[in-house]
């Protein structure tokens, strides 16, 4: 059974802190690393595809990094806006994209 | 831009009825998912397929059965909904190993 774990399970910030959360996962049979931001009323859309180590990804003010050998994965956002405020979730995949599951998400609520 | 969806998006539906939750996607994908997702909660999977005729229960125990007769459609049946069947489900596609991509969801409310 694949165990990814995300912390913390809510983050309240105030608009304009920056903040990071992390995705933690089997650092075996490594396939890739997702990430997806679920706002409420709306279903998850992907942010990040992850699939090397040391991979970084950036969009706008959201990056991500990747760490495969200690199994984990960090989630930055700049600046948090109240726009970012969100469920934020990642899926871990091993064995060759065979077999995913998806964390139990941070949810974070940016204060205006 | 992604192409999968669901109906119904809002259900509410008398104990005992035969429901069926209709999902499509025009991507051609492969893989297809069911999530099941209390309000607040975690998302859980419920079943998927592989491809045409495969289907899988998922990590969560579900009272539904699934199909997949077409690449494209993947529907969701509860023979007998009961009150406790009440969520949202949503659904989503695939390929190997790349982001998934989600319907709007249906809610159902079995009364």
């Amino acid at each position: 059974i694949l165990n990814v774990e995300q912390s913390p399970q809510s983050l309240h910030v105030q608009e304009g802190d920056s903040t990071n959360f992390t995705c933690s996962f089997p650092s075996s049979n490594f396939y890739a690393l997702h990430w997806y931001r679920w706002e409420t009323a709306k279903s998850p859309e992907a942010l990040f595809v992850m699939t090397l180590n040391g991979d970084e990804k950036k969009k706008g003010r959201i990056s991500a990094t990747l760490n495969t050998k200690e199994g984990y994965s960090y989630l930055y956002i700049k600046g948090s806006q109240p726009e970012d405020s969100a469920t934020y979730l990642c899926a871990f995949w091993d064995n060759y994209g065979q077999n995913f599951v998806f964390g139990p998400g941070t949810r974070l609520s940016v204060l205006p | 831009e992604a192409d999968i969806y669901q109906t119904p998006r809002y259900l509410v539906i008398g104990t005992g009825k035969k429901i069926t939750l209709e999902c499509s996607q025009t991507m051609g994908h492969d893989k297809m998912y069911w999530y099941q997702q209390d309000p607040g909660m975690e998302l859980h999977l419920i079943h998927y397929s592989y491809g045409v005729n495969s289907t899988e229960k998922g990590d969560l125990s579900s009272e539904s059965t699934v199909s997949r007769i077409r690449t494209e459609h993947f529907p969701l049946t509860l023979e007998s909904a009961r009150p406790s069947h009440t969520s949202q489900y949503l659904c989503a596609s695939s390929e190997w190993g790349q982001p998934q991509h989600f319907g709007d969801g249906t809610r159902l409310s079995i009364l």
